[in-house]
């Protein structure tokens, strides 16, 4: 059992270049999240999905952009990479969009480093 | 605003013994949800403790126990016996609903050095 996996873990790319995250689960989960990771911010929220085909902005949607035409992909793209976009990004999935004792799940991450 | 706020940036603990990472809290919103998160070198982040606005008692798993003092709007996370494994990232956060999903802000984390 897989569950949420994140691919590449770690990439490099240069300024103004297209970069996309992917991220897979396999628990069929409805919701799915991006996360960004940063020094003195905790995480802070990317784009959110509720479904396939079914998506809206978090906190800090602006350079990002994503799609869900899968239940189990959410892949998050960087359509010109900037250097501010340095971080580390991580996949939730939930079965349910009231996080309580139904918890989201987080993948191992994907560390971007933006030249 | 709707703020968490985690004022030590680093904690050491012996070996055994107990240690208390504090987070404080800021909403207006009646109901809510104050989780622990752990995130040892590796990355993942692991999901430690969840306690409702409205849930009356402290929530415990194991180890680990939520001190809630709502008035002084507190989540502390408690660690009882504290083992080299401990060490690693602390992320406090809260939920807040929304229409279609939870709002969950993080905050900035404690970093935890268990020593031998």
């Amino acid at each position: 059992d897989a569950g949420i996996t994140q691919s590449p873990r770690y990439k490099i790319t240069e300024t103004g270049r297209q970069v996309t995250l992917m991220c897979h689960q396999t628990w069929s989960h409805s919701y799915m999240f991006w996360y960004r990771q940063d020094l003195g911010h905790g995480l802070r929220l990317i784009y959110y999905s509720a479904a396939a085909d079914i998506t809206d902005k978090g906190e800090v949607p602006d350079g990002y952009v994503v799609s869900r035409s899968k239940t189990e992909n959410f892949p998050l793209t960087l359509e010109s990479a900037t250097r501010s976009q340095t971080s580390v990004y991580f996949c939730a999935s939930s079965e349910s969009p009231r996080a309580g004792v139904e918890t989201q799940y987080f993948g191992p991450g994907t560390r971007l480093l933006v030249l | 605003a709707q703020k968490i706020t985690q004022t030590q940036p680093g904690m050491f603990v012996q070996e055994k013994e107990a240690v208390t990472l504090d987070c404080t809290y800021d909403t207006s919103d009646p109901s809510y949800g104050l989780f622990w998160y752990k995130q040892p070198s590796s990355g993942e982040m692991i999901f430690l403790i969840y306690q409702g606005s409205y849930d009356q008692q402290n929530a415990t798993e194991g180890r680990y126990s939520l001190n809630f003092q709502k008035a002084r709007k507190s989540a502390n996370l408690v660690i009882s016996a504290s083992q080299l494994g401990d060490s690693a990232m602390y992320f406090c956060a809260m939920s807040l609903p929304r229409t279609s999903y939870d709002k969950v802000i993080f905050g900035p984390g404690t970093s935890l050095s268990v020593i031998p």
